[in-house]
């Protein structure tokens, strides 16, 4: 069956601007995740969606940094008033437990 | 935030050797994953263990869940050329069944 999918895969945006990400996860998975990755590190967590459950936010790292859930599904990851510390790869992943399957990321660059 | 230490952070080897890399963390997980990730791409789930002494193999890669629910080793045997890329364990802290901790990588390179 059909994996995580994101989109757009490359993102260039001017400072300042706000950008959409969107993630579409594996069909039937409850839990819809959101990590971040510079160049060159490892994954940070951003947010957790579980069900129809409140999201854990506790790993947006400032309130430009927003996510929703539609329909238990499809996820956007809204970044307002870019700033060039926001590049980095941002990835998507979900689960049914506790294993995550990834896709494959929107790389997102703030000139 | 927090990453568990994941060594060593690269290594370059020749194609048919073994592989080992480990992670530590100062923190209990309750499961310690092991992902791969390729040049552009998300990472791709190799191995999951989900209890303490547990030993996961798939084809030739190899992973301990340690008896201390601390740490966690990787072990890829007679690598070849496609086993390129960098490696991350990955856990989930105790009583937090969501979010993963992620390792901080280990980068491998083989050489012909």
């Amino acid at each position: 069956g059909a994996g995580v999918s994101q989109s757009p895969s490359n993102k260039v945006t001017e400072k300042g601007k706000d950008v959409e990400l969107r993630c579409d996860p594996i069909s039937g998975h409850t839990a819809l995740y959101w990590y971040r990755q510079s160049l060159g590190q490892g994954l940070e967590f951003l947010i957790y969606f579980q069900g129809n459950s409140a999201p854990d936010k506790s790993g947006l790292p400032s309130d430009r940094f927003s996510a929703e859930r539609t329909g238990g599904s499809v996820s956007t990851l809204t970044i307002q008033r870019t700033q060039q510390e926001d590049s980095a790869v941002y990835l998507c992943a979900s689960s049914l437990v506790d294993e995550q399957y990834f896709g494959p990321g929107t790389r997102l660059t703030v000139t | 935030g927090q990453q568990l230490n994941q060594s060593p952070q690269s290594m370059f080897i020749q194609e048919g050797e073994d592989v080992s890399m480990n992670c530590t963390s100062s923190s209990i997980f309750n499961t310690w994953l092991w992902y791969k990730q390729d040049p552009g791409e998300g990472p791709v789930l190799l191995i999951a263990l989900y209890k303490a002494g547990e030993l996961t193999s798939n084809g030739r890669l190899t992973a301990q869940f340690g008896i201390t629910r601390k740490d966690s080793f990787l072990n890829i045997s007679a690598s070849i050329p496609s086993d390129v890329g960098i490696y991350f364990c990955a856990g989930h802290l105790t009583g937090t069944a969501s979010k993963l901790t992620f390792g901080t990588g280990t980068r491998l390179q083989v050489t012909l």
